[in-house]
């Protein structure tokens, strides 16, 4: 079963700026697995905020970005707002019938 | 603008069933592909199945949690996607939500629906 591994909590001050990776049990994650990262606040559907590694929805904030670090896919926070308090996910593509999502990093803005 | 509204979630015993239905709003519905995400209370987002478009053979994939008693369809013509959820356990409680599937620039879900909430319970 393959697993997708994400920072269960970070803590980060408001204007500065924090790393959420992605990780995969099958190796390295490349932009073939297309990764998407989404944002849940408490009570709230998710929201797509990154697509296919890096790519942006026209609603994306700019201090929101995407990349591939050291074998994971990666959502940088640039510039934290207290707004961006929230849980983040990850979604993997692995072909076919494998669509897995990570735990989930809950971000704590303090 | 695009909107997903999921309806027909409720209190069900072990064992019973229920049927989810997702309208869409929008956008050409027959274009895209359509899934289910479920979310535990207070866990994570697991993906439940999803169907292809038409142009696809409306083909369905599901989770191996779920495979063998739930099936996803679509109405087209309604612009309506369905989960009909069968054998149903406690471990099934959750909301479920319906979300689209694009394969533009790269792949992606970019529209989520608000979710219904299933409720397995004796």
């Amino acid at each position: 079963q393959t697993v997708v591994t994400q920072e269960p909590s970070l803590t980060v001050s408001p204007g500065g700026t924090v790393t959420l990776t992605c990780a995969s049990s099958t190796g390295a994650v490349t932009s073939g697995y297309y990764p998407n990262w989404f944002q849940q606040k408490p009570g709230q559907a998710p929201r797509a905020l990154i697509y296919s590694t890096s790519n942006k929805h026209s609603w994306t904030p700019a201090r929101f970005s995407g990349s591939l670090l050291g074998g994971k896919a990666a959502l940088t926070l640039s510039g934290v707002q207290p707004e961006d308090e929230a849980e983040y996910y990850c979604l993997l593509y692995y072909g076919g019938a494998q669509l897995v999502f990570g735990g989930g990093t809950k971000l704590t803005v303090l | 603008e695009v909107q997903l509204v999921e309806s027909g979630g409720g209190l069900v015993q072990p064992g019973g069933s229920l049927r989810l239905s997702c309208a869409a709003s929008g956008f050409t519905f027959s274009d895209h592909y359509m899934d289910w995400v479920r979310q535990a209370p207070g866990k994570g987002l697991e993906w439940v199945g999803r169907t292809r478009n038409r142009a696809n053979s409306y083909t369905t994939e599901y989770a191996a949690s779920v495979k063998g008693r739930f099936t996803i369809s679509r109405d087209d013509s309604k612009n309506s996607l369905y989960l009909q959820m069968n054998s149903l356990k406690t471990e099934d409680t959750a909301v479920y939500y319906c979300a689209r599937e694009s394969l533009g620039s790269g792949w992606y879900f970019d529209y989520w629906g608000q979710g219904t909430l299933v409720t397995v319970s004796s």
